[in-house]
């Protein structure tokens, strides 16, 4: 299948800092990109999807100036966390689907642990 | 909207015997289903999905799960486990986009000799 790379694996950063992380499409164009939070032992929850070249569509309850998301490119997407807070310590995990339509399958990053002290 | 339950937490199975992971969903409308492992620290991997046709659908690694409409199921099984099944299991629904995906909260399968 097709491979997405998401980097960092791991980012330790302290208290009201911001910090990116990068999900790259390294074998396909990925019109949508999709990023998921999870914490220890719960289920994936669906934070923002992005479209390229447009702004990102928030899940409710996420805050959208708090997790930027940026989709510049087919790609490339990045999230931010800014001014991070021990309690946005998770697993950020993205996914992108190929430009080939809604039906097509999304892959999976390898995840990035964030952990804010 | 959908929503997916898995009904296991945790299974704990012998090495080299069947293992079965629950799945339910409720959907207003038709669905695909999906079945992901998560090993530690990593994302996720695609074991096998319904789309439509034949209910019984299998995947990678030796697994196989059988669609259920009337009992809006979709249990996924293997005959015989191994140490390296370990893992967490994810089943998931889609209103029709395989990328927005609402996920259960997941089925920690421990495998021991």
């Amino acid at each position: 299948g097709a491979v997405v790379s998401q980097h960092p694996s791991r980012v330790i950063c302290k208290s009201g800092t911001s910090v990116k992380i990068e999900c790259r499409s390294l074998d396909f164009q990925a019109t949508t990109m999709f990023w998921y939070r999870q914490f220890p032992k719960q289920s994936l929850m669906l934070m923002a999807t992005s479209n390229e070249g447009s702004k990102a569509t928030y899940e409710q309850g996420v805050e959208k100036d708090k997790f930027l998301i940026n989709h510049a490119s087919l790609t490339l997407s990045t999230l931010t966390v800014t001014s991070a807070h021990p309690e946005d310590s998770s697993f950020y995990i993205c996914s992108a689907r190929d430009k080939g339509g809604p039906n097509t399958e999304a892959f999976f990053g390898q995840g990035t642990r964030l952990t804010v002290v | 909207a959908q929503s997916v339950t898995q009904l296991d937490s945790q299974v704990p199975v012998f090495e080299e015997a069947p293992v079965e992971l629950r799945c339910n969903y409720s959907s207003s409308v038709s669905v695909y289903l999906f079945w992901y492992v998560q090993y530690p620290n990593q994302g996720l991997q695609l074991l096998l999905k319904y789309l439509s046709g034949s209910t019984l659908v299998k995947g990678i690694n030796g697994f196989e799960a059988e669609f259920n409409k009337s009992q809006t199921s979709f249990h996924l099984r293997k005959p015989s486990v191994h140490i390296s099944d370990t893992a967490e299991y994810f089943c998931a629904v889609s209103g029709g986009s395989w990328g927005k995906l609402q996920f259960g909260a997941g089925t920690q399968v421990v495998v021991t000799p």
